[in-house]
């Protein structure tokens, strides 16, 4: 168990310009969370999968961005045409769910931070 | 829908003394109630849970909380702060029903005096 790992774990980019960002779960973990922190803020709900299937999405995520996990493991969240806005810390989170089916506790990894100049 | 609120954005403490940070909740049903920490440039690590079990929850670095439906309340306490304590703090509920992701309040930020 490595835990959840994101990359990059900083990025500078010039407003317009396109990222992406990548997370790997804990490997037998089926649901995958993205949250959005920005400073003195909690983590602010964005999107989440289980397995590859992406239940549920925030209003917070305009059409600029999407998210995805094409094999029901690693996922990637892309911004497009970045915003000021967009800046902020994006954090990743897996689960499993138990016997029950209910959601378990988060595992976070450390974040990506964004800069958007 | 489901939320918190932690009362006040920073607690200062000093050395040895109590703990409170304080977490009121809103869920229409019962909830699933989380404690997490987050040091300086770290990622969210769990310090605790509450998932309908006892009301009172002991997790890690002695902290504890207690689920007080009458109040909607679930308190963070630690009997002895210790300098290590430092960090920004993180209460989130979630339905029981599991399928609905955790909402966390804005935090709160300890410091610890010497």
């Amino acid at each position: 168990d490595t835990g959840v790992s994101q990359d990059p774990r900083h990025k500078i980019t010039k407003r317009g310009q396109n990222v992406t960002f990548r997370c790997d779960p804990i490997s037998e973990h089926n649901r995958l969370y993205w949250y959005r922190q920005t400073l003195g803020q909690g983590p602010e709900f964005l999107t989440y999968f289980q397995n590859e299937a992406q239940l549920e999405k925030s209003r917070l995520l305009s059409d600029r961005f999407s998210a995805e996990r094409p094999k029901g493991s690693f996922s990637t969240l892309e911004i497009q045409r970045t915003e000021q806005g967009d800046s902020a810390m994006y954090l990743c989170a897996s689960s499993s769910l138990t016997d029950r089916g209910q959601g378990g506790e988060l595992f976070f990894g450390e974040g990506s931070r964004l800069t958007v100049l | 829908a489901q939320s918190v609120t932690q009362l006040g954005s920073h607690v200062s403490v000093s050395e040895g003394a109590l703990v409170l940070l304080r977490c009121n909740y809103s869920s229409s049903v019962p909830p699933y109630l989380f404690w997490y920490v987050q040091y300086p440039n770290q990622g969210l690590q769990l310090l605790l849970k509450y998932t309908s079990a006892a009301t009172l929850v002991k997790g890690i670095n002695g902290f504890e909380a207690e689920f007080k439906k009458s109040e909607t309340s679930f308190h963070l306490t630690k009997p002895s702060a210790h300098m290590s304590d430092a960090a920004e703090y993180f209460c989130a509920v979630s339905l029981t029903s599991g399928n609905t992701p955790l909402v966390f309040g804005k935090g709160t930020r300890l410091s610890v005096i010497a």
